[in-house]
């Protein structure tokens, strides 16, 4: 049984640039969530998805972000326009019940 | 929006000791979960608790979800030294497992060989 895997584990990019993370899930895990962390910080939700459908977003994820799941396998996190306070880790987790299972993360920094 | 408290922010501990660690918050939580986190990776799921009252434990770990569901606790019995990494608490509010993590800010364990 594989684990939630992330790609890519790090990405440096320029303030301005647009980038995106991808996110595969457990593979009967129909829930999938991203989560964003800061240093000394847990981790912070972002949006939610069951199966295809986007279920939930944060106050957290503003219009430069968004986020899909398309036939409800994998996921992609794209951030247009970066600026320097999006740095930070993001993660994904994926669930069948209530427990949820992270992935490694993608660690962004923008200069 | 939510807040969990965690204490002790961090902790050195000699190895072989025992570890207490606890998360409060001012809402009630239907699900309790800790994970491990380690420097550059995602967290990792320890032990989950479903029921006011329940202890459950994982090897050397023990936690339990608090009468008042606004408390748990984590017990690490005879540390070691790969003990060592940042514990979270997370709640999650909703009955049918379906809704997001509330974290807390984590405990930093190290562990003095």
């Amino acid at each position: 049984d594989t684990g939630v895997s992330q790609n890519p584990r790090h990405k440096i990019t320029k303030r301005g640039q647009n980038v995106t993370f991808r996110c595969d899930p457990i593979s009967e895990h129909n829930r999938l969530y991203w989560y964003r962390q800061t240093l000394g910080q847990g981790p912070e939700f972002l949006t939610y998805f069951q199966n295809e459908a986007q279920l939930e977003k944060s106050r957290l994820l503003s219009d430069r972000f968004s986020a899909e799941r398309p036939k409800g396998s994998f996921s992609t996190l794209e951030i247009q326009r970066t600026e320097q306070g999006d740095s930070a880790m993001y993660l994904c987790a994926s669930s069948r019940a209530y427990e949820q299972y992270f992935g490694p993360g993608t660690r962004l920094t923008v200069t | 929006g939510q807040q969990l408290n965690q204490s002790p922010q961090s902790m050195f501990i000699q190895e072989g000791e025992d570890v207490s660690m606890n998360c409060t918050s001012s809402s009630i939580f239907n699900t309790w979960l800790w994970y491990k986190q380690d420097p550059g990776e995602g967290p990792v799921l320890l032990i989950a608790l479903y029921k006011a009252g329940e202890l459950t434990s994982n090897g050397r770990l023990t936690a339990q979800f608090g009468i008042t569901r606004k408390d748990s606790f984590l017990n690490i019995s005879a540390s070691i030294p790969s003990d060592v990494g940042i514990y979270f608490c997370a709640g999650q509010l909703g009955n049918s497992g379906n809704t997001p993590l509330v974290f807390g800010k984590g405990t930093r364990l190290s562990v003095i060989a």
